[in-house]
């Protein structure tokens, strides 16, 4: 089975704080996704990177960075953190069109709480 | 633009009762699609998915979902639902592309009444 692990389940940080949330997936697989999820908005993509080293923005990249040195491990980075990320942090692994489907594994989730 | 629109956040039902789930994407490309269930403090977890071939996909505990290009939409539906169905549902997207990124729709929470 794959598998995908981030690094804590609950998180609390004070405002300005710098924030690493780590993120591990044994099975290969070239794309890792950082989403974060928020009631009534559903899971929105934050970055995602399809190679060592790739990034692309998502949809709210904004406070965010993320760093891909290995395959696999996908690190989110809040440079500064604010009350208003305090929120639920879903990383997720797939592999790319052509090699059988694209569904992601997704980890337990990070619930961090910024203070 | 690439979307998806689950159109209703909370569907209410009777145990035992008929149930659909509706979603539709925005795509000029063509797509994969998706739906996935969260359980109360857990993960995602993939319920079923459309890839190719036939329209009509099933999971292994009852749902099934159907691919319709023309109206672009993916609707889950079960033709009775358990208490232990009680969950969040996220319908999903990704595309044909190298650098593939997976979109998801708002959610609908599937509340089961005894």
């Amino acid at each position: 089975d794959v598998k995908v692990t981030q690094s804590s389940r609950y998180l609390v940080k004070r405002t300005g704080e710098k924030v690493f949330l780590e993120c591990v997936q044994d099975m290969d697989h070239e794309n890792m996704f950082w989403y974060r999820q928020d009631p009534g908005l559903g899971l929105r993509l934050i970055y995602f990177s399809y190679d060592v080293k790739m990034k692309e923005k998502g949809d709210i990249p904004e406070g965010y960075s993320v760093s891909r040195e290995k395959k696999e491990r996908f690190s989110l980075i809040l440079e500064s953190a604010s009350t208003n990320q305090t929120s639920m942090y879903l990383c997720a692994s797939s592999l790319l069109p052509g090699q059988g489907g694209t569904e992601a594994f997704f980890g337990q989730g990070t619930r961090l709480t910024v203070v | 633009a690439q979307s998806v629109t689950q159109l209703d956040s909370q569907v209410p039902v009777f145990e035992e009762a008929p149930v659909e789930l509706r979603c539709n994407y925005s795509s000029s490309v063509s797509v994969y699609l998706f739906w996935y269930v969260q359980y109360p403090n857990q993960g995602l977890q993939l319920l079923l998915k459309y890839l190719s071939g036939s329209t009509l996909v099933e999971s292994i505990n009852g749902f099934e979902a159907e691919f319709n290009k023309s109206q672009t939409s993916f609707h889950l539906r079960k033709p009775s639902v358990h208490i232990s169905d009680t969950a969040e549902y996220f319908c999903a997207v990704s595309f044909y592309s190298s650098a593939s990124k997976i979109i998801f729709g708002s959610g609908t929470r599937l509340s089961i009444r005894p």
